[in-house]
């Protein structure tokens, strides 16, 4: 069965470290969804793609994130310089265009330290 | 702006027992509704998607509804497992179309052995 495919699993990183998460969708997925999940609260969109294009990134603090997904495919976020509150777990998940059914990744957990 | 509530926040309930778990939302004019599991440290699993035309879905044990109307989705766990435990979650798209998902918090899930 297909799966979004999210690297690494599990991230400790020191404070004002620059940090970088990977994920390739479902193949064929056109839209990319990356989302940041605090302990106990539900996911929050941080920005998502249409193929190579971003679509809303009204989320993201684009002081410190980036995201890109070049070819259209897999996408990267990155996070420079890490804050403690950026600890959580952060989730890519992708949808077949046009139903808008989302399957999401194991996430990567973060830990800044 | 959707807003997407969930109760009860945690349910400890004893196994072989019904349960039913609650999802509000405050825009009625939703695409569908989808319903997770997240098991501690995981990503997020696709159990049940509702489009808005549809009153209900089963899958297994699982059988959710929707009432558009009153702006209210159930989750019905029937004889309940230890293997149930997880955290649940709903969400709805913003709009129509590929668009991402308002989450509940979720409700907190431990049936006892």
């Amino acid at each position: 069965e297909a799966e979004v495919a999210q690297s690494p699993r599990y991230k400790i990183t020191e404070k004002s470290q620059a940090v970088a998460f990977w994920c390739d969708p479902i193949s064929g997925h056109a839209t990319l969804y990356w989302y940041r999940q605090i302990l106990g609260q539900g996911p929050e969109l941080l920005v998502q793609f249409q193929d190579e294009s971003v679509v809303d990134d009204s989320q993201l603090p684009k002081d410190r994130f980036s995201a890109e997904r070049l070819k259209g495919v897999d996408s990267t976020l990155k996070i420079q310089p890490a804050e403690l509150g950026d600890s959580a777990m952060y989730l890519c998940a992708s949808s077949p265009p046009p139903n808008t059914e989302a399957f999401f990744g194991q996430g990567t957990r973060l830990t800044v330290v | 702006k959707q807003e997407v509530t969930q109760i009860p926040a945690a349910l400890s309930v004893p196994e072989g027992e019904n349960l039913v778990l609650n999802c509000s939302f405050t825009d009625s004019a939703i695409y569908n509704l989808q319903w997770f599991r997240q098991d501690p440290g995981k990503g997020l699993t696709s159990l049940l998607l509702i489009q808005s035309s549809q009153r209900e879905q089963t899958s297994g044990r699982l059988n959710a509804s929707l009432d558009k109307s009153s702006g209210r989705s159930t989750l019905y766990i029937a004889a309940s497992q230890p293997g149930d435990s997880a955290t649940y979650l709903c969400a709805v798209p913003v709009h129509s179309g590929n668009t991402p998902l308002v989450f509940g918090k979720g409700t907190r899930l431990s049936v006892i052995a």
